[in-house]
């Protein structure tokens, strides 16, 4: 069975600092997808980034990056210059290539402080 | 022009009532996906189907029955409503069985009094 895993269920940084969210997950498929979503107050859900497994490059959108360790199994979130529109709850998440429905992790409160 | 639009967005009923959550995509997408998300957050898939086809169905009780009249169209008709059943329900789509990105509503508040 795959799990993912958050181990910080709750984040407080100052605008404009540096942020890194945790992930580490389990499968003994070599092929998936990996995401991180944002689900701010308003509840939607929303894709912030995605890594395909078989790509060693991290995947980086604007101010967003993460630290894939395919051996580690671990997939990490940075947020650079944060901003108080990035306080929500993140989501990393979690789908093989032969299925179709998505494993999410417990989620981790980020709260971006004035 | 939202991709993914839920009704209602909020919904307050009693226990026993018979309720429906609707969801439209108008991205083209084959695949639809039904979640649901506790009290504690936890997001856990419920229903998946495909050009109106279930594909996935999660042990979620029988009470809830999900409909896809057209492709475009995946809605959740719950009976008998229970407290368990409240929490945040998200409907979400994505392009076909083995796109990896799915695109989320904006979800609806189920309150069982």
């Amino acid at each position: 069975a795959q799990t993912v895993t958050q181990s910080q269920p709750e984040m407080s940084v100052q605008e404009a600092e540096t942020v890194t969210l945790s992930c580490t997950y389990d499968t003994s498929e070599s092929n998936y997808y990996l995401f991180w979503y944002k689900q701010p107050p308003s509840r939607q859900m929303i894709l912030v980034i995605r890594q395909e497994a078989y790509k060693q490059q991290n995947a980086t959108e604007n101010r967003f990056s993460v630290n894939f360790q395919k051996a580690a199994k671990s997939f990490s979130l940075k947020i650079s210059d944060s901003q108080l529109g990035d306080t929500a709850m993140y989501f990393c998440a979690l789908r093989l290539n032969r299925d179709d429905k998505i494993i999410f992790g417990k989620g981790t409160r980020l709260h971006i402080l004035p | 022009d939202t991709a993914v639009s839920q009704t209602p967005k909020y919904l307050v009923t009693q226990m026993g009532n018979d309720k429906s959550i609707k969801c439209e995509q108008n991205l083209g997408h084959d695949t639809m996906y039904w979640y649901k998300q506790d009290s504690k957050k936890f997001l856990k898939i419920m229903f998946s189907y495909n050009n109106k086809e279930l594909i996935i169905n999660e042990t979620v009780p029988n009470r809830f029955s999900p409909k896809s009249p057209d492709k475009a169209h995946l809605n959740l008709h719950i009976n008998s409503l229970e407290l368990g059943d409240s929490a945040v329900y998200f409907c979400a789509s994505s392009p076909d069985r083995v796109q990896e990105t799915q695109y989320f509503g904006p979800g609806t508040r189920l309150l069982v009094l």
